[in-house]
């Protein structure tokens, strides 16, 4: 089962920020949050990745909380082309773990115009 | 783009028969993950190939088998097709840490 929680849908504006956030209270110390998109069954397109630290790359920001209990992705300015299935997933890099990605049923997000 | 490829796009089948999918993993890559994806499901995963060697499979029967080639490459084969079979099946390749994904096979079985 995955390990995280987002909801089903949300709705945002084109041109303000996506707010998406993921509650994954029983992650581990060595267990990462990453996240990913899908466009229209198109194959998921990898986003960011984090541990502790927040990130932020040319196309998202990832907030973690202290407790690491829950996280939230950001695009700062949300446009069409950002309409997709997001997926927050938390992962062991573990060589014992296989290192398989679990899915959830991720978080659909509508930008309008 | 992120260098996966897979073979063919979009495939039909009809029940009882064998398929393989095809996918090409991003240069300097060695793993090689598999998974199938449902209609409004998240991913599944089937199973991972590092170096050539099977190393972990999720809940799908052996039916479900694989290959991973020395220019690490991979094959998925599918025997005995079933209705159930008919998804998106996406292929991942990785190094590290990251798994970057291909385009997918559709696979529709009638």
């Amino acid at each position: 089962d995955a390990k995280t929680t987002q909801p089903p849908s949300m709705d945002c504006a084109e041109g303000r920020a996506a707010n998406l956030p993921c509650n994954h209270s029983t992650i581990s110390g060595n267990e990462y949050v990453y996240w990913y998109r899908q466009i229209h069954s198109q194959g998921p397109q990898y986003i960011i990745h984090g541990l502790k630290n927040n990130e932020t790359n040319e196309m998202a920001s990832l907030i973690i909380t202290e407790d690491r209990k829950s996280s939230t992705l950001i695009l700062p300015h949300a446009t069409l082309r950002d309409t997709a299935v997001y997926y927050c997933i938390v992962r062991s890099l573990n060589a014992g773990n296989n290192r398989k990605l679990i899915w959830g049923l991720g978080t659909s997000l509508a930008v309008n115009p | 783009e992120t260098g996966v490829t897979q073979s063919p796009t979009h495939l039909i089948k009809t029940r009882g028969q064998q398929v393989t999918l095809r996918c090409s993993s991003q240069s300097g890559h060695n793993t090689v993950s598999w998974y199938q994806q449902a209609l409004g499901q998240g991913p599944q995963f089937i199973f991972q190939y590092y170096r050539e060697e099977e190393n972990g499979r999720g809940n799908f029967p052996p039916r479900f088998s694989g290959l991973q080639f020395p220019n690490y490459s991979s094959e998925l084969n599918v025997n005995a097709l079933e209705l159930d079979d008919s998804a998106l099946y996406l292929c991942a390749s990785s190094s590290l840490e990251t798994q970057y994904f291909g385009p997918g096979t559709r696979l529709l079985v009638l």
